[in-house]
């Protein structure tokens, strides 16, 4: 089985900039997690979808970050407009979203840098 | 809203050796705890996970957990060049991965011994 693919690796932007992240979960899982990784913060959830369905959008990050699910095999996050202090790596995972304890399964990764 | 800590920030460990990182929680009624792990420019993997106060051993990792305390250690021992990594942990208080809070990590260096 393939794992979650995230694209691209890397991605520099100007300020200001807009960016789309992309991601494919693994195939059958019905939770999809788009989380900020910084060495200060640690991982923030920015959004949580269900089944495709928006469950959580992550509060402080509503005003610039957009996230969606087109289909039940892959999501976008839109940043716009960058700011420099959105420099980081940006992972995406997935779970079956149907019994607890169930592990999470994160991407690479994608590590923006916005200059 | 649950808050979680994870120490050191980072840690240096001879080859060989024995090594604990340390998790607090904020909120007494969390039911699920994991540890996931990061190499350099990779995922994260889920490593281990404890429902129970107690321990749980796998291979050379040990997680134990004390919810009165409102603390989780993983435990590593006869450490590796292969331990370098990130280790993070994730608090539920659900039990469901749609409710898991993570720490910002330890870092852990190997080093000859």
């Amino acid at each position: 089985d393939a794992g979650v693919t995230q694209t691209p690796r890397h991605e520099v932007a100007e300020k200001g900039q807009t960016i789309i992240l992309k991601c494919e979960p693994v195939s059958g899982h019905n939770d999809l997690f788009w989380y900020r990784q910084t060495k200060i913060q640690g991982l923030e959830l920015l959004s949580y979808f269900r089944s495709k369905s928006l469950m959580e959008d992550g509060g402080a990050f509503k005003d610039r970050f957009k996230a969606e699910m087109l289909n039940s095999s892959f999501s976008t996050l839109k940043i716009q407009p960058t700011e420099p202090k959105d420099s980081a790596v940006y992972l995406c995972a997935s779970s079956p979203g149907t019994l607890s304890a169930e592990t999470l399964y994160f991407g690479s990764g994608t590590r923006l840098t916005v200059l | 809203q649950q808050k979680v800590q994870q120490s050191p920030e980072s840690l240096i460990v001879p080859e060989g050796a024995m090594t604990s990182l340390n998790c607090t929680f904020s909120d007494s009624a969390s039911q699920y705890f994991a540890w996931y792990r990061q190499h350099s420019g990779k995922a994260p993997k889920a490593l281990m996970s404890i429902f129970s106060n107690g321990e749980k051993e796998e291979g050379r990792f040990t997680i134990h957990l004390n919810k009165a305390s409102l603390h989780f250690s993983l435990h590593i021992r006869d450490s590796q060049p292969s331990d370098s990594a990130l280790y993070l942990c994730a608090v539920s208080r659900t039990g469901f991965a749609s409710a898991l809070t993570f720490g910002s990590g330890t870092k852990v260096i190997p080093c000859l011994p």
